[in-house]
């Protein structure tokens, strides 16, 4: 049963444009949702997490995302790219019942100049 | 930027020797994590550590696989005799407390020839 789903493999969007990138899950109880950025080679880097209260939270370099239990997602959104947010990014799960953490498979973000 | 630490960065064996990588946890966590990332950067889960107690691990059925995070030593993860599929990125991370954000350290790219 697959947990986190990213339905975008890859995304390109130019400097200055808007982007979302999606994420949903299929767990009915308490959950901790993240977003993590990798730079190519490297380790990945928390951008923001949620758990509960607003459902919009507010992450690293202009980085949000949106709780939606209705819709079982929480979508990555950012007003204005630079290349420098060209990475794979993914979105976690972690139950509150269990210590596991689980990962998308990934959305690969280009950003053109 | 992260402080958890593993080497090697780049480790190369052949196909039934001994692979053997290492990761000092940021200081003051207690939680540690071991992910295999392949090449199309599915995650693996492959077991997490509080203190030097297993707090979860996958079915290592093959028995290739052990870990551990002894007190006041690196945490090491070593595979006893690699084989090509083994071929991947693994992930160190830690964190301050169950279900809390992963800091992640570079990873190790083994390369099972």
């Amino acid at each position: 049963t697959q947990t986190v789903s990213q339905s975008d493999a890859h995304v390109t969007v130019f400097e200055g444009d808007s982007v979302e990138l999606r994420c949903n899950y299929s767990y009915g109880g308490s959950i901790y949702l993240s977003w993590y950025i990798q730079h190519h080679g490297h380790g990945l880097q928390f951008l923001l997490k949620y758990y509960s209260g607003n459902p919009v939270v507010q992450g690293v370099n202009g980085f949000e995302a949106e709780f939606s239990k209705s819709d079982s997602s929480f979508h990555l959104r950012k007003a204005s790219v630079h290349w420098s947010d060209s990475a794979v990014y993914f979105c976690a799960v972690s139950m509150n019942s269990n210590n596991r953490i689980f990962f998308g498979d990934g959305t690969q973000l280009v950003v053109k100049p | 930027n992260s402080k958890v630490i593993q080497t090697p960065r780049y480790l190369v064996k052949g196909q039934g020797q001994k692979a053997k990588m290492r990761c000092i946890p940021e200081k003051g966590h207690p939680v540690v994590f071991w992910y295999q990332q392949n090449k199309n950067n599915e995650f693996k889960f492959l077991i997490n550590f509080q203190n030097q107690e297993v707090l979860q691990q996958i079915d290592m059925t093959e028995k290739r696989f052990s870990a551990e995070c002894p007190s006041n030593s690196p945490c090491s993860l070593e595979i006893q005799s690699s084989e090509a599929g083994d071929s991947a990125l693994y992930l160190c991370a830690s964190s301050l407390y169950r279900g809390e954000r992963l800091f992640f350290g570079h990873g190790t790219k083994l390369s099972v020839l």
